[in-house]
């Protein structure tokens, strides 16, 4: 099966405070990421879509100079939260396909919470 | 009306029982579907994709209806092991590719 990593799993930081995140695919090459959002008892939000070599495409509502993603190859991608606050505490999920049309493949996410 | 919705739920069902959810979404460019399930506090893991013909996965049956917009997963013969959270996913293909989610549906299978 295809592998996604995501590190860091866990992060508690301040606010203000830059927070990088990574998404690996671990034994494929992954053309398209996804960012996601999650909070508590809701259904994952699509934050953009990245493909490897070109900006990412944000969604409608999503700062993307406050959420930078960076695609630099086709086995990572990086979410960076900058200036981070308390409404930004969420479940970070990123999601890596070889193509597009194919199936997404989770890595297990990371939990931000801003102090 | 939003892009991808599903049964509001929840769904609190025998062991046994057999359960259907449905999704509908808006897009009829839309390709590929998918159906995942979701464990409290976990990513979602891929259930099974669904294709035109419909597609069995031992208990589990995804069908998709391109003329009425939505798909539906089977679940036969429950188990407590199912009680999660299925999550159906559309590719929308709209100026950009993005993958979207439904809300979800709460699936609890009681002894």
């Amino acid at each position: 099966g295809a592998v996604v990593s995501q590190h860091p799993s866990w992060v508690i930081c301040k606010s203000g405070t830059s927070v990088k995140i990574e998404c690996r695919s671990l034994d494929f090459q992954a053309t398209t990421m996804f960012w996601y959002r999650q909070f508590p008892k809701q259904s994952l939000m699509l934050m953009a879509t990245s493909n490897e070599g070109s900006k990412a495409t944000y969604e409608q509502g999503v700062e993307k100079d406050k959420f930078l993603i960076n695609h630099a190859s086709l086995t990572l991608s990086t979410l960076t939260v900058t200036s981070a606050h308390p409404e930004d505490s969420s479940f970070y999920i990123c999601s890596a396909s070889r193509d597009f049309q194919e199936t997404q493949y989770f890595g297990p996410g990371t939990r931000l919470l801003v102090l | 009306r939003k892009e991808v919705e599903q049964d509001p739920g929840p769904f609190n069902v025998p062991e046994g029982a057999t359960v259907a959810f449905n999704c509908t979404y808006s897009n009829s460019a839309s390709q590929s579907f998918f159906w995942y399930r979701q464990d409290c506090r976990k990513e979602p893991k891929l259930l099974m994709s669904v294709y035109s013909s419909g597609n069995e996965d031992g208990r589990f049956t995804a069908q998709l209806n391109r003329a009425s917009q939505y798909i539906s997963l089977l679940i036969r013969d429950s188990k407590l092991s199912d009680s999660a959270t299925y999550l159906c996913a559309v590719n929308m293909k709209t100026s950009y590719d993005k993958v979207i989610f439904g809300p979800g549906t709460s699936l609890s299978v009681i002894p």
